[in-house]
Formats: C-alpha cells, sequence, structure tokens
C-alpha cells in the first residue's frame, strides 16, 4: 500500500539554526499540507500547498516558514530560524483532489534545545 | 475559520462496553467529516470517515452519525478491545480551497479488559 514518507524521524537543532523537513507524498496526489502536533495536543494546519503554490496557510506559518516543492516528488518546510516553541511533531499529508482521505506520513519529530 | 469541539477528552470503558465520542463544528460549509486514531508516538489512521450527504456509516464495529442541522457527528465504538485503546480525533473540512482539515483536541480511549 502506498504510503507518505518523512526524513528524518527524529530532528534536534539548536535554537536559532535552519532546519528542512523532508515528505515523500504519495506519487498521485494532488494536495500536500504540513500540519504539527505539539506533545499532547491536537493536530494543526500549518500550510496547504496544491497546484505548486501555496494554497492556504495558518497563522502559525510566518515569515520563518517556507515550502517548496523541488523536483515533483519531495515536499518540503525549512524552518529558518527555530525558536523553543518550534518543538513538537511535524506531520506531512497528501490527498487526491477532492473530500478524501488525508494520508498521514509517520512525522518529524523536532526538538529545539 | 472553522472550529471544532470534542467531548469527551478521555473515555475509560471496560472490554466488551460501548464507547461514543462526540463533535461539534461551527462551519455549515464543512461536508467532509473524517475520525482519525492515533497510538502513542505514530501517525493518525483514518478509521472512518462521513460525507454531508450521508447520515450515518458503518464499518463492523465503527460508526458514524452526522446531523448536519445540530452540527454534530458522533463516533460509536461496539464492543470495544484493549487494542482500541488510543487517542481519537475528529475533524472537518469543507471542498473549496485548501480542504484543510481541522482538528477536535482529540479524545483518550481506554479500554480496560
Amino acid at each position: 500500500e502506498p504510503e507518505v514518507t518523512q526524513t528524518p524521524s527524529h530532528q534536534v537543532t539548536q535554537m536559532g539554526q535552519e532546519v528542512i523537513l523532508r515528505c515523500v507524498p504519495i506519487s498521485n496526489h494532488l494536495y500536500f499540507y504540513w500540519y504539527r502536533q505539539i506533545l499532547g495536543q491536537k493536530v494543526e494546519f500549518l500550510v496547504s500547498f496544491y497546484n505548486n503554490e501555496i494554497s492556504e496557510k495558518s497563522e502559525i506559518f510566518d515569515d520563518q516558514f517556507s515550502v517548496e516543492r523541488p523536483d515533483g516528488s519531495n515536499f518540503t518546510l525549512k524552518i529558518r530560524s527555530t525558536k523553543l516553541e518550534d518543538s513538537a511533531m511535524y506531520f506531512c499529508a497528501s490527498r487526491t483532489q477532492g473530500l478524501t482521505e488525508a494520508f498521514f506520513g509517520q512525522g518529524t519529530r523536532l526538538t529545539v534545545v | 475559520g472553522e472550529n471544532v469541539e470534542q467531548h469527551p477528552s478521555t473515555l475509560s470503558v471496560q472490554e466488551g462496553d460501548s464507547a461514543v465520542i462526540k463533535c461539534t463544528y461551527s462551519d455549515s460549509a464543512s461536508n467532509y467529516f473524517p475520525w482519525y486514531k492515533q497510538e502513542l508516538g505514530k501517525r493518525p489512521q483514518l478509521i472512518i470517515d462521513i460525507r454531508s450527504n450521508v447520515g450515518e456509516k458503518k464499518d463492523q464495529r465503527i460508526a458514524v452519525t452526522l446531523n448536519k442541522t445540530a452540527k454534530h457527528f458522533s463516533l460509536h465504538i461496539t464492543e470495544t478491545q484493549p487494542e482500541d485503546s488510543a487517542v481519537y480525533f475528529c475533524a472537518a473540512s469543507s471542498k473549496g480551497g485548501s480542504e484543510k482539515l481541522v482538528f477536535g483536541k482529540g479524545t483518550k480511549l481506554t479500554v480496560n479488559p
């Protein structure tokens, strides 16, 4: 069964450093998302990406965040200057067109120290 | 924007009993309502979903009901088993735009043997 894959599974970084989280969505999917989940809390929407551009972003997704789909398969989330409060599990998700199941990756646990 | 409220936050049942989790949503344009199960440290996985043109959907021991007028939907698990223990999230999404998922805060279900 196809699945969304994310790397790395765990990333520890110093405050102020840049991090790039990587995702490979399911190949025939058209909508791509990043969500985050702070430990013990709900899953929160960060950004959606469709047709090679951001279609919506949340208040969390400020100018420290960016997304790219550089080569038609990878989908990356970059945080330019990490803060302690960026520590969370980051999930990539993808879905086909229309209101269909969103498939989640296994997540990247980001720890900012 | 959309807001999803979920209750209860924790639920403990005896094996074999039923469990019911309830969610309400605010945006009347929402028309897709998935339920995700998340085991500790793992990705959310879809267990059942319902669209607004349907009032009820069942899949073996799991059922979801939707009341569009009242803007609420519920997850019903019958004959619970210890392996049903997890955090369950409801979500809502509307067609058009990014079709992002807005999640409830989750219900930690514990099934006691």
